[in-house]
């Protein structure tokens, strides 16, 4: 594909209930970040990956968050249990190098929890 | 936590103009990147200067990194109204992460 590709764009959740996001990076690309954006601020890191290893989950806010890269290509972004405060855009990007230099970004997915 | 953090939060000028924002860091980095959101869309990158660098140009982009202050700047030359997004600074300590300020606003006036 021509860029970084993320399903589903919008997303609404009653609170409690599970989610998963999607990221279909560009093809090659081998290392694959997440970040969450709240309204009005920049982008916080919360895991990435470097082919299909999860390197870095540090950012991730809690044990509800998880995020899997089996295959090092596609990725998923998974949240149980949602609370209103994990209302925010999830942004998902890749980079062909293994660095975070020079990231292409999805257009993200909006999750609202109600 | 976010580390950069630009000056001014919102800035709003006439097409031809030039605009000017400011980013200031805490700890020390390996490179400094500069990001362009539109509303409602990811973001774009726009530029990114390491560390032992002083100034970079792309276009109509002009960055400035000052090590010594912890503070980079960005200039947008001869703006346009399709130059109206947000803008933001991000920097790379090293642990391959990139920490983000919270974006400058800039509006751009045809």
């Amino acid at each position: 594909g021509a860029g970084v590709s993320q399903s589903p764009r919008y997303k609404v959740a009653k609170r409690g209930q599970d989610v998963a996001l999607r990221c279909d990076p560009i093809s090659g690309h081998v290392s694959l970040f997440w970040y969450q954006q709240a309204l009005g601020q920049g982008p916080e890191f919360l895991t990435y990956f470097q082919n299909e290893a999860q390197l870095d989950k540090s950012g991730l806010p809690s044990d509800r968050f998880f995020a899997e890269r089996p295959e090092g290509s596609v990725s998923t972004l998974k949240i149980q249990r949602t609370q209103q405060e994990d209302s925010a855009v999830y942004l998902c990007a890749s980079s062909f190098f293994a660095t975070n230099e020079k990231l292409f970004f999805g257009s993200g997915t909006q999750l609202s929890v109600l | 936590s976010q580390q950069g953090e630009e000056d001014p939060q919102a800035l709003s000028i006439q097409e031809g103009e030039n605009a000017t924002m400011n980013c200031s860091y805490k700890t020390s980095i390996n490179n400094l990147q500069w990001y362009r959101q539109n509303s409602g869309r990811g973001l774009v990158h726009l530029i990114l200067i390491r560390s032992n660098e002083r100034e970079k140009h792309s276009g109509r982009l002009r960055v400035t990194l000052d090590t010594s202050k912890k503070s980079s700047s960005l200039l947008i030359t001869a703006s346009r109204a399709a130059d109206t997004a947000s803008y933001f600074c991000a920097t790379d300590g090293g642990n391959n992460r990139l920490a983000f300020g919270k974006g400058n606003q800039v509006v751009v006036i045809p």
